[in-house]
């Protein structure tokens, strides 16, 4: 079955330092990887998508290359700022429908970033 | 627009006491829907979905129950709730960009029902 494993948070960084937080995935065929973000009592927000290996997604200064040869899919930020400060899932998503008829993607655990002043 | 909304945002509850939760989508038809939960300090747990009215696909066994009345409303609910019950439900919605081989489900999250039982 597919999985997706993070690092263990939580990652704690200083203003304008380098992020890097790291994901592995485990799937048949050729899925779809997703960073989502998830601030302080809310829901999930999509952060950076990329459907194909070599691709790369990048938003608000946040970046990943989907990198098939290695299975991973790294968040990285050249400078992180305090409301950066939040919970960061990796997850994928494949072209397999469960018995049920709906896509079900998979979430790795999540990784809490803490960015301090 | 496409929207989601849950309420209510936050409830505090006594054992034994029934649970509903409501989620409900606006700006679209048919969606797939799905309720995940959020306990403390862990990840996502993945509690219902469903592909259409009254189809609901429960993926662990437990307390909670799932029903789909109309199209774009998904409803979480107990009889009688546990101290385990406790945690932050999300409901999501799936939606799918561009096509073929380039394309990707992705999920839209509503903002989040927070459940203490005392």
């Amino acid at each position: 079955g597919n999985s997706v494993t993070q690092m263990e948070g939580p990652v704690t960084l200083s203003e304008e330092a380098f992020l890097t937080i790291n994901c592995t995935y485990t799937a048949t065929g050729y899925p779809s990887l997703f960073w989502y973000v998830q601030y302080p009592g809310e829901g999930l927000q999509l952060l950076l998508k990329a459907t194909k290996a070599d691709d790369k997604g990048s938003n608000k200064g946040f970046e990943a290359t989907y990198r098939k040869e290695t299975t991973s899919f790294h968040l990285e930020k050249g400078s992180v700022q305090v409301s950066d400060s939040a919970v960061y899932f990796c997850a994928l998503s494949d072209t397999a429908r469960r018995s049920g008829g709906s896509y079900i993607p998979t979430f790795g655990r999540g990784t809490s970033l803490i960015v301090h002043p | 627009s496409q929207t989601i909304h849950q309420w209510p945002a936050t409830l505090v509850q006594p054992v034994g006491s029934p649970l509903s939760l409501e989620c409900t989508v606006e700006g679209t038809s048919n969606p797939n829907l799905y309720w995940y939960r959020q306990a403390a300090g862990r990840g996502l747990q993945l509690l219902f979905y469903s592909v259409g009215i009254g189809q609901i696909s429960s993926e662990v066994p437990q307390n909670l129950s799932a029903s789909r009345p109309q199209d774009r409303q998904f409803i979480l609910s107990s009889k009688k709730l546990l101290l385990s019950d406790s945690g932050f439900y999300l409901c999501a919605w799936r939606t799918h960009f561009g096509q073929g081989n380039s394309g990707a489900n992705v999920l839209t999250f509503g903002a989040g029902s927070r459940l203490t039982v005392l």
